[in-house]
């Protein structure tokens, strides 16, 4: 079945650092989403990005199909980005699979 | 602004008891899925539902059952419950299952099975 990777699982920054966060996926690609969660919060869309780069204010998102890759890219981060970020990939069964997701923690 | 409706928030109960989870979602999607989500916030699929049709059916055990009114509602039921099912349950919805599959997550309800 299909697979979703991510990378890193924890990431810890000062303030002000650029993070990259990865998702890699074993099949071929319908759809790529991210999002962000806090702790005991619900999961918030960062990115609907099914090929190509998005950008929205300090994070962008690139979508490689052929490389099989999407990769979450923060500049400048802030203590408030603090938290998980989970991609979750559709296939060629339309069936949503989710990565473990990366914890990131940001320290001022 | 929030767009799907989970109820309730939160649901302590006992072994062997029977739990119902409500979804709303007022976007106009014609998905809906539910979730659970483990205490290491793995995120699994257990069922979804395009045009009230069963289209997903993870392989859960026998006591989780969900129930489909109309498009705009998606419901799970849960009889018996074990200590394993103690977990987030999240609901989401979608345009479309299959290229218009962008999903919009509801709070969530935590269940806590003692």
């Amino acid at each position: 079945g299909q697979q979703v990777q991510q990378s890193p699982t924890s990431l810890v920054l000062q303030e002000g650092e650029n993070a990259e966060l990865q998702c890699n996926f074993s099949t071929s690609l319908n759809s790529m989403q991210w999002f962000y969660q806090r702790p005991g919060g619900s999961l918030i869309s960062v990115f609907y990005n099914p090929s190509g780069t998005k950008q929205s204010g300090r994070l962008t998102s690139t979508t490689v199909i052929k490389e099989r890759r999407s990769s979450l890219h923060i500049s400048s981060s802030q203590i408030t980005d603090s938290g998980t970020y989970l991609c979750a990939m559709t296939g060629g069964n339309y069936k949503p699979t989710f990565g473990k997701g990366t914890s990131l923690v940001v320290h001022p | 602004e929030t767009a799907v409706f989970q109820t309730p928030n939160y649901h302590v109960t006992q072994v062997g008891n029977e739990v119902s989870f409500n979804c709303k979602q007022t976007l106009g999607h014609d998905t809906m899925y539910w979730y659970k989500q483990d205490s290491k916030k793995l995120l699994k699929i257990m069922f979804s539902y395009n045009n009230k049709q069963l289209i997903v059916n993870e392989t859960v055990p026998r006591r989780f059952s969900p129930q489909s009114s109309d498009k705009a509602h998606l419901n799970l039921r849960i009889k018996s419950v074990e200590p394993e099912d103690s977990a987030v349950y999240l609901c989401a919805s979608s345009w479309d299952w299959g290229n218009y599959a962008e999903q919009f997550f509801g709070p969530g309800t935590r269940l806590t099975v003692l």
